[in-house]
């Protein structure tokens, strides 16, 4: 069965570095998310991208973040410079058409220090 | 705007029953639900678009009210496997932008 991958699984970095946080969606699918998850709370949406172009976006998601398609697999995305609250999982994921399901990756675990 | 999920959490034992209720105080064009266990991904259970339709995935079945805009995931007769976070996302139009509820912690025992 296809499945949303990301990479890496954890990723650990100093407070105003930059980090690239690696999504590989499900071939086929046109429309891509990520979101977030701050330990034990909710799932933060982040942004939607659709056609090579952000399609929603949050509060959350400030000059400090983008996203990239670089190829025709991957979709990335970059914090420019880390905060300690940037700490949380960072989930892809990814669906075929508007009101459908999402499939979610497994999550990339970003720690700030 | 963000889902209102009740209860917060609720324990049962293995063969209750159980409703999980998400409401949201703007027009919904779909209800989605999701359960996440302990350390893992979101797993999708089900969509309801708007029309009141009601959907079922094994013995967890929902609704959508949509005069209440308000959706309801049934958990009947429930196993250990379906113990986790039940999330519901609510898109107020087709806008790509799920907005995830608070969750509620379900928790069955033998």
């Amino acid at each position: 069965e296809p499945e949303v991958t990301q990479t890496p699984s954890h990723q650990v970095t100093q407070m105003g570095q930059e980090v690239i946080l690696r999504c590989v969606p499900i071939s086929n699918h046109l429309y891509f998310y990520w979101y977030r998850q701050i330990l034990g709370q909710k799932v933060e949406f982040l942004v939607s991208f659709y056609n090579n172009e952000i399609s929603e976006k949050s509060e959350i998601f400030d000059d400090q973040f983008s996203v990239e398609r670089p190829d025709g697999s991957n979709f990335t995305l970059k914090i420019r410079s880390t905060k300690l609250e940037d700490s949380a999982m960072y989930f892809c994921a990814s669906s075929d058409r508007v009101a459908h399901e999402q499939y979610f990756g497994p999550g990339t675990r970003l720690t700030v220090t | 705007q963000q889902p209102v999920q009740s209860p917060q959490a609720v324990i049962l034992r293995e063969g209750e029953d159980a409703v999980i209720n998400c409401s949201s105080s703007k027009a919904l064009y779909s209800v989605h639900w999701y359960r996440q266990k302990h350390g893992e991904a979101p797993v999708f259970l089900m969509i309801l678009l708007k029309g009141g339709e009601q959907k079922g995935h094994e013995k967890i079945s929902a609704s959508f009210n949509e005069k209440k805009q308000q959706s309801s995931l049934y958990l009947t007769a429930s196993q250990l496997s379906y113990s986790g976070t039940y999330f519901c996302g609510t898109e107020m139009r087709s806008d790509y932008k799920l907005s995830f509820g608070a969750g509620t912690t379900v928790t069955v025992r033998a």
